[in-house]
């Protein structure tokens, strides 16, 4: 079965630094890998995936995130967080193809952002 | 264009109960995921309906019943309520299984 780890239940940054988020996944075949933002009182809502191909992916709002197959990574970057960037970030894997499949979510990431 | 919606967006029932949500898909959606985001927690997949059959189904007990109607629309049934239902429930849509997910604010239940 397929499992998403965050390791870091919370992180805080100043504005303008720079962001890591961290993802490891666990996955027999292929991932289908994404990120999503939740906000307080929001549903979810979806950041970047990746599927295949360049393992560079960009996203919206700024950020990026690198598929790392040796390593089991795929994790999330922002070169200069903003005080709207402060919610909740989920890491996910999809089980078989598409978007709509299945997805395993990660416990999550909460970022507080520091003016 | 409405994105997809949700009612109650809060509701409290005591154990036992049985509690129905309902969910409105984005336009041109045809299929409906429900997850449970327990506090604390990533969401956690429930099933998932295409052409009103659930197609999907995750790790959760037969208390835990869903349909989906001809307009798309979809409802979450749970019966015999436990403490531990507690959660907020959100509906994603898509188009078809392989359509890209939008999720709904969600539904907070609170069991007492």
């Amino acid at each position: 079965a397929q499992s998403v780890t965050q390791p870091d239940i919370h992180i805080t940054v100043s504005e303008g630094a720079s962001l890591e988020l961290r993802c490891n996944y666990s996955y027999g075949a292929t991932p289908y890998l994404f990120w999503y933002v939740q906000s307080p009182g929001q549903g979810l809502q979806l950041l970047l995936k990746y599927f295949s191909g360049d393992t560079l992916v960009q996203g919206i709002k700024g950020f990026e995130a690198e598929f790392k197959r040796s390593q089991s990574s795929f994790n999330l970057r922002k070169p200069s967080v903003h005080w709207s960037d402060a919610a909740e970030y989920f890491c996910a894997v999809a089980r078989g193809t598409g978007s709509a499949r299945q997805l395993t979510f990660g416990s999550g990431t909460q970022l507080t952002v520091l003016p | 264009d409405a994105g997809v919606t949700q009612s109650p967006t809060h509701l409290i029932k005591t154990r036992g109960q049985q509690v129905t949500l309902r969910c409105s898909p984005k336009s041109g959606h045809d299929t409906v995921s429900w997850y449970q985001q327990a506090l604390g927690q990533g969401p956690q997949f429930i099933f998932q309906y295409y052409e009103e059959e659930e197609r999907q189904r995750g790790n959760f007990p037969d208390r835990f019943s869903g349909h989906q109607f001809p307009n798309y629309s979809s409802e979450l049934n749970v019966n015999a309520l436990l403490l531990g239902d507690s959660a907020l429930y959100l509906c994603a849509s898509s188009y078809q299984s392989t359509g890209e997910l939008f999720f709904g604010e969600g539904s907070r239940l609170t069991v007492l």
